[in-house]
């Protein structure tokens, strides 16, 4: 089925350690996306990307690294797990930027706690 | 204080009434979006609007520009209905089609 899948959907992960969430659309989507969201605020954009090759900071970016090498795929890389990095965790993709049709989907969420 | 403020923050309602979410936003927008958070996580978009109302099924979407201002409404509400309800905007200028901006929700749940 068409959509966004993220993997995996709950990690347990000790301070220090490093890991890779997934994410991938198969919509031939430009337009990528990681989020966070954490009790009591909205979501949060750590990074994103407007086509392959392409990737910039959003506004919570520190300790996240993030590379766009095919338009279907956009990993998070959590580079020394920190306990403030427990929360849950959305990739959305999107086709464009701009325009009132241009909606944007999201993954089911990925539930991180840092021990 | 956010760019975008949701009311109420919580919600409780009676199958059958009318609801009503509100949104207010402080910046120049191009679009506004809602959107819907199940209770195991998963958000699904439900409306975006750049102005005037839209309409699916049940549920309303309006937007008054000028005065910075949506509402989502919910005729003869549903225990399904039971969510997060999630209002984010898109900021006038931006040029990446990610990069919103998120109210905090509103925790809605209807009782039967």
């Amino acid at each position: 089925n068409a959509g966004v899948t993220q993997t995996p959907k709950f990690q347990v992960l000790k301070t220090g350690q490093s890991m890779t969430l997934q994410c991938a659309q198969d919509m031939n989507h430009e337009y990528m996306s990681w989020y966070r969201q954490d009790p009591g605020m909205g979501l949060r954009l750590i990074h994103y990307s407007v086509g392959a090759g392409i990737t910039d900071q959003g506004e919570v970016p520190n300790g996240y690294n993030v590379s766009r090498s095919t338009t279907e795929d956009f990993p998070l890389r959590l580079l020394s797990a920190a306990p403030s990095q427990t929360s849950v965790y959305f990739c959305a993709s999107s086709y464009s930027w701009g325009g009132v049709g241009n909606t944007i989907y999201f993954g089911e969420g990925s539930w991180l706690t840092v021990v | 204080k956010n760019e975008v403020e949701q009311s109420p923050q919580n919600l409780t309602a009676q199958e059958g009434e009318f609801i009503t979410i509100n949104c207010s936003y402080s910046v120049g927008i191009s679009a506004l979006h809602w959107l819907q958070q199940h209770p195991g996580g998963g958000i699904v978009s439900l409306f975006m609007l750049s102005s005037g109302k839209k309409k699916h099924g049940r549920l309303i979407a309006t937007i008054n520009i000028q005065e910075k201002h949506s509402s989502l409404h919910i005729t003869a509400s549903h225990p399904r209905d039971s969510a997060v309800y999630i209002c984010a905007v898109r900021v006038e200028g931006e040029t990446s089609g990610s990069r919103l901006t998120f109210g905090e929700g509103t925790q809605l749940t209807v009782n039967p």
